[in-house]
């Protein structure tokens, strides 16, 4: 089936600091990959995707490259910001049945001035 | 256009009493789902829908039940709660695959259930 990896947290970091959050994936066939973010009290947003192989995905400053042959999807920022502060959920969707999205644990995230 | 929202947004129950969450979409989106969030544990599927008048069992179905009668509107119902069913839950939508419109999943802002 398939199974989605990501580094646990909480990951502490400076403003301006660079973040990395790793995300590894295992999947049947040939699935899209996704970042979401949980703000505080709030649901989850969709940060950015990735469709197909060597796809990179970007918004708000941060990026993940879709990497088949390490099966990777790891999401970076160059400068975070206090505001960056939230859950990060990596997920993958299964289009053969319904775009169900399967999700990582999640990686807390936090900021500090 | 209000997205994806979620009635209601905070529920206690007694071990045993039942209750139905709702959820509505304007997007006029396809499939609609319902995920439990638990601490550590990311997001687990419950049940979700692929169009008007259809359901199908998720990771997590135990306990739980489902109806999509109208296609803005995705139910999920608890017939006798137990405190394992305390969670967050979230409804979510999306365009179904080639559509041509995208088919990321829109989430709603969630429900936070205690089941004492």
């Amino acid at each position: 089936g398939n199974s989605v990896t990501q580094m646990e947290g909480p990951v502490t970091l400076s403003e301006e600091a660079f973040l990395t959050i790793n995300c590894t994936y295992t999947a049947t066939g040939y699935p899209s990959l996704f970042w979401y973010v949980q703000y505080p009290g709030e649901g989850l947003q969709l940060l950015l995707k990735a469709t197909k192989a060597d796809d990179k995905g970007s918004n708000k400053g941060f990026e993940a490259t879709y990497r088949k042959e390490t099966t990777s999807f790891h999401l970076e920022k160059g400068s975070v910001q206090v505001s960056d502060s939230a859950v990060y959920f990596c997920a993958l969707s299964d289009r053969a049945a319904g775009n169900k999205l399967t999700f990582g644990g999640g990686t807390r995230v936090l900021v500090k001035p | 256009n209000a997205g994806v929202t979620q009635t209601p947004k905070f529920r206690v129950l007694k071990t045993g009493q039942s209750m139905t969450l709702l959820c509505a979409q304007d997007m006029n989106h396809e499939y609609m789902y319902w995920y439990r969030q638990d601490p550590g544990m990311g997001l687990r599927l419950i049940h979700y829908s692929v169009g008007e008048g259809t359901t199908a069992k998720g990771e997590v179905p135990d306990g739980y039940n489902v109806s999509r009668l109208k296609k803005q509107n995705f139910l999920l119902g608890l017939e006798s709660a137990a405190p394992s069913q305390t969670s967050v839950y979230f409804c979510a939508s999306s365009y179904s695959w080639g559509s041509g419109s995208g088919y990321e999943q829109y989430f709603g802002p969630g429900t936070r259930l205690t089941v004492t």
